[in-house]
Order: C-alpha cells, then sequence, then structure tokens
C-alpha cells in the first residue's frame, strides 16, 4: 500500500512564527502536492512537484513555500503564520501527476494559528 | 466562479436507500472526472473514476453527461459505512495542476 506521511497531526503556532509541514511518501511517485482544506471551500492547490528540486505554485500560494530535496519529501513552509492561515493541510503524492486522478492523500495535519 | 459545485447536503437516509449526488462543473473543455470519498476526520481517498459511458462499481454508479456539464454518483442500497463527504473532482487538462475538487456532499446513513 501507497504510504504518504505527514510528521504533525495537530500543531498550534503563534502568529508570526515560522511553521514547517513535512511529508514522506515511500513509494517512489515522482509528484508531491501541498492542498489545503477549509469548510466551504473544498481543497485548494498550494504547490505542487513533478520532480526532485522543481517546484510549481498552484492556486494559492501566497505566505507558503516548498522544499523538495529528496524524491520521497516534500515540505511545506509558512514563514511567518498568520491567523487566516488555520486550515488543515494535505499532502498527497501521484505517479502520474494526477492525470488519471489518482492521488494518494496523508492524514491531514491541523493546524491552528492563535 | 467555481470550477466545480456540489450540493453540500447534509443527506440523510435510511439503511436500504437510493441515494444520488450530482456535480456540476464550469469548463467545458474538462477531460476526467472522479468521484473521491472523505471519512470524517481522514484524508480523500479515490471512489472511482467517471467515464463517459458511465460505469458501476457494486453498489456505485457513475455517469457524466458531458451536454450538461454534470457528473454523478448513485449509490444503491446505502450501508451504513457509506456515510462519508463524496468529492467531485475534475481534470481540466492533462496533469495534476487542473485538478479542482468540489466541497463535497455529505451523507449520513441511519440505521
Amino acid at each position: 500500500d501507497v504510504k504518504v506521511t505527514q510528521s504533525s497531526r495537530y500543531l498550534v503556532k503563534r502568529t508570526g512564527e515560522k511553521v514547517f509541514l513535512e511529508c514522506v511518501q515511500d513509494m517512489d511517485h515522482e509528484n508531491m502536492f501541498w492542498y489545503r482544506q477549509d469548510p466551504g471551500l473544498g481543497l485548494r492547490l498550494i504547490y505542487f512537484s513533478y520532480d526532485v528540486k522543481m517546484k510549481e505554485k498552484g492556486d494559492i500560494p501566497e505566505g507558503y513555500s516548498v522544499s523538495r530535496e529528496k524524491k520521497e519529501r516534500f515540505s511545506l513552509i509558512l514563514e511567518s503564520a498568520s491567523t487566516n492561515q488555520t486550515s488543515m493541510y494535505l499532502c498527497a503524492s501521484s505517479p502520474t501527476g494526477g492525470a488519471n486522478g489518482e492521488l494518494f492523500f496523508g492524514e491531514g495535519s491541523r493546524l491552528t494559528v492563535l | 466562479r467555481k470550477e466545480v459545485e456540489q450540493d453540500p447536503g447534509p443527506f440523510n437516509v435510511p439503511e436500504g436507500a437510493t441515494v444520488a449526488f450530482n456535480c456540476t462543473y464550469s469548463n467545458s473543455a474538462s477531460q476526467s472526472f472522479f468521484w473521491y470519498r472523505q471519512d470524517c476526520r481522514k484524508e480523500p481517498k479515490l471512489l472511482m473514476s467517471v467515464y463517459s459511458s458511465g460505469n458501476e462499481d457494486g453498489r456505485f454508479t457513475a455517469q457524466l453527461n458531458r451536454a450538461s456539464q454534470y457528473i454523478s454518483l448513485l449509490i444503491r442500497d446505502s450501508k451504513l459505512s457509506d456515510s462519508a463527504t463524496y468529492l467531485c473532482v475534475v481534470n481540466e487538462q492533462t496533469g495534476a495542476n487542473n485538478l479542482f475538487f468540489g466541497t463535497g456532499t455529505r451523507l449520513t446513513v441511519i440505521p
């Protein structure tokens, strides 16, 4: 089974703190993604990566950055957390870039920014 | 403008009932379509793809109507374990950066 592991299930941070969300997949997938999920808004793509050291902006990249130094690991960084970044963050990976619709998601990291 | 729209529900149905969800999409050039299932406090998982000719997987039937730009999911003989949120997903082009998720339709199957 594909395993996508997110390092923290629940985090509470203060406004202005730097936040790292880590994601590791064990299936040698080329493509990895970061989404946030908010009530009434659904899943929105923040960033994605189709190869090591490559990254592409998604629909809502403002306030976020990412790092992909190794194939299996994709990190989401909030340089200076703000309250409007309180959300559920979902990492996903895919062998095909999602063209066949199949993304494998981690269990999510629920971030609260106070 | 939302690329993908779903009725958020909730749909509360008795065990054994048949229930159907619709999802509309705005881009007529959309190429592929999917239904995901998300259990409470869990991650989304692919339930099934939606093919132009319609497709069935056990009690689940998915259909696509390109002319009217909607897809549907029919669940027959509902089970308690079907209780979840069902997400409609549309791929506007080849590549994951063009996967658009609906906000989901919540289903509760009641004993």
